[in-house]
C-alpha cells in the first residue's frame, strides 16, 4: 500500500464549477501538508501549505485536513481553464526532510 | 526569485552509458533533491542531500548515486543506465529551516534509454 494515495483523473469540469481534489495517508506521523501544481512540462509548483487540521484559505483555493481521518482536499472555487494542470498532495513528517507524494490528479477544466 | 536549473530538458542515452544529470541552484539553499516521476506513480525521491557532502538515500536509490561538491550543485549520477530508468527526473530544493518554506523546483529532464 503506497503511503499517500490519490486518484489519478483525469478530472474534466465545466469553467466555473466548484473541483475538489483529494488524498488519503496511512502514515498518522505527517505534519505538514501541501498542494503542489504541475503544468505541462514544467516543474511543481507550491500552491498551498498546512500545517496540523484545519482549513486554510487562499481566493480562490481552500485547502483541508481531517487528521482524524487521514484525508486531505484541495478546492477550488470558480475554476478557470487556467487551472488545468496536474495537482499533486505532499505531506512530511518534521521540516527538513523530503516530501513524500501523491501520484497526482490532472484536472482539466473546459471553456 | 529561486531558480532552480536542471542543465538538459531531453536527454537520450544508449543501456550501460554513465549518465550525469546535473542541478544548480541559486538561493543558497541547503537541501537538494532527486525526484523522478512516472505516470500512476508520481514524484519519487531517489536521494537528498542536506549540505554539500552530505548525502541520504530515498525511496529508490539502487541504481543511482549523487554528488555536492558545492552547495549550489546537485548531480544525479546513472552508472550504468537501463531501460527502467527511462524518466522524468526532477531536482528540487529549499532552505534548511523555516516551516512554510517551499519546495522549489527545476523543470526536469525527461531521459529516454534505449
Amino acid at each position: 500500500q503506497k503511503e499517500v494515495e490519490q486518484d489519478p483523473g483525469p478530472l474534466s469540469v465545466p469553467e466555473g464549477a466548484i473541483v475538489s481534489l483529494n488524498c488519503t495517508y496511512s502514515n498518522s506521523a505527517f505534519q505538514y501538508f501541501m498542494w503542489y501544481r504541475q503544468y505541462s512540462r514544467k516543474g511543481p509548483e507550491l500552491l498551498m501549505y498546512t500545517y496540523s487540521s484545519g482549513n486554510k484559505e487562499d481566493g480562490r483555493f481552500t485547502a483541508q485536513v481531517d487528521k482524524s481521518s487521514k484525508y486531505i482536499s484541495l478546492f477550488i472555487r470558480d475554476s478557470q481553464p487556467s487551472d488545468s494542470a496536474t495537482y499533486l498532495c505532499a505531506m512530511i513528517v518534521f521540516i527538513g526532510r523530503a516530501l513524500t507524494f501523491g501520484s497526482g490528479t490532472r484536472l482539466q477544466v473546459q471553456p | 526569485d529561486v531558480k532552480v536549473t536542471q542543465s538538459s530538458r531531453y536527454l537520450v542515452k544508449r543501456t550501460g552509458e554513465k549518465v550525469f544529470l546535473e542541478c544548480v541552484q541559486d538561493m543558497d539553499h541547503e537541501n537538494m533533491f532527486w525526484y523522478r516521476q512516472d505516470p500512476g506513480l508520481g514524484l519519487r525521491l531517489i536521494y537528498f542531500s542536506y549540505d554539500v557532502k552530505m548525502k541520504e538515500k530515498g525511496d529508490i536509490p539502487e541504481g543511482y548515486s549523487v554528488s555536492r561538491e558545492k552547495k549550489e550543485r546537485f548531480s544525479l549520477i546513472l552508472e550504468s543506465a537501463s531501460t527502467n530508468q527511462t524518466s522524468m527526473y526532477l531536482c528540487a530544493s529549499r532552505p534548511r529551516t523555516g516551516a512554510s518554506r517551499p519546495l522549489h523546483f527545476g523543470n526536469g529532464t525527461r531521459l529516454t534509454v534505449t
